[in-house]
């Protein structure tokens, strides 16, 4: 298995764009969670799925940022608009069951400009 | 969730055992104790995990206090890959799924 795809690997835009992060998790799995991860806060949760359902998004930072998970294979983050305070590397990992580790992916890091 | 404490850093050589320890006074009887490393540029990985007993894997041993209060990631014999940020999280089994990372421990291997 490939393990958790992220892309791009690294995104570089500027203040007020629309960011888009995707996840592919490895396959089988039914739990999938977006992680941010800054010098300032460490890694943080901001949102994790189960069979696709958004199960809790209180780490959601404001309404720029939305998650979707359309199918079993894949997620988006979307940060719109985007501000320099949302620079940071984004993870995401996915995980066969309630209780079972987490897989991570490599990471995005996005800078904003 | 419940806190863990574990040191900010700690230094260690080539092919020597390390332990690296966990606090965590406030443990309920159904938090289990979980560990992940960070690599250099690499997302987490898992290591271990436990609840009462001590637990043994390719990668480590945990070792678990009678009174679970605290516990010990125990590396048999460093390299330098194991170089990277050890976390020391509590999971209720039946609450979220969420992992709640700390600060963490950074691991310097000498050569």
């Amino acid at each position: 298995d490939a393990g958790v795809i992220q892309s791009p690997r690294h995104e570089v835009t500027e203040m007020g764009q629309e960011v888009t992060l995707r996840c592919k998790p490895i396959s089988g799995h039914n739990s999938l969670f977006w992680y941010r991860q800054t010098m300032m806060r460490g890694l943080e949760l901001l949102i994790y799925f189960n069979n696709n359902v958004p199960i809790d998004d209180s780490g959601m930072p404001e309404d720029r940022f939305s998650a979707k998970m359309p199918n079993a294979s894949f997620s988006t983050l979307k940060i719109q608009p985007s501000e320099p305070r949302d620079s940071a590397v984004y993870f995401c990992a996915s995980s066969l069951g309630a209780f079972n580790e987490q897989f991570f992916g490599p990471g995005t890091r996005l800078t904003v400009l | 969730d419940a806190k863990t404490t574990q040191p900010n850093s700690m230094e260690s050589n080539e092919e020597e055992p390390v332990h690296l320890p966990c606090n965590h006074s406030t443990i309920s009887g159904t938090d289990y104790i979980h560990w992940y490393r960070q690599l250099p540029s690499q997302g987490p990985e898992y290591v271990i995990h436990g609840l009462t007993s001590n637990v043994n894997n390719r990668m480590a041993s945990l070792a678990i206090a009678e009174d679970r209060k605290s516990s010990t990631l125990i590396l048999h014999r460093a390299t330098l890959r194991d170089a990277a940020v050890y976390y020391c999280i509590l999971r209720v089994i039946q609450g979220a799924q969420k992992l709640v990372f700390g600060q963490g421990t950074r691991l310097t291997i000498n050569p």
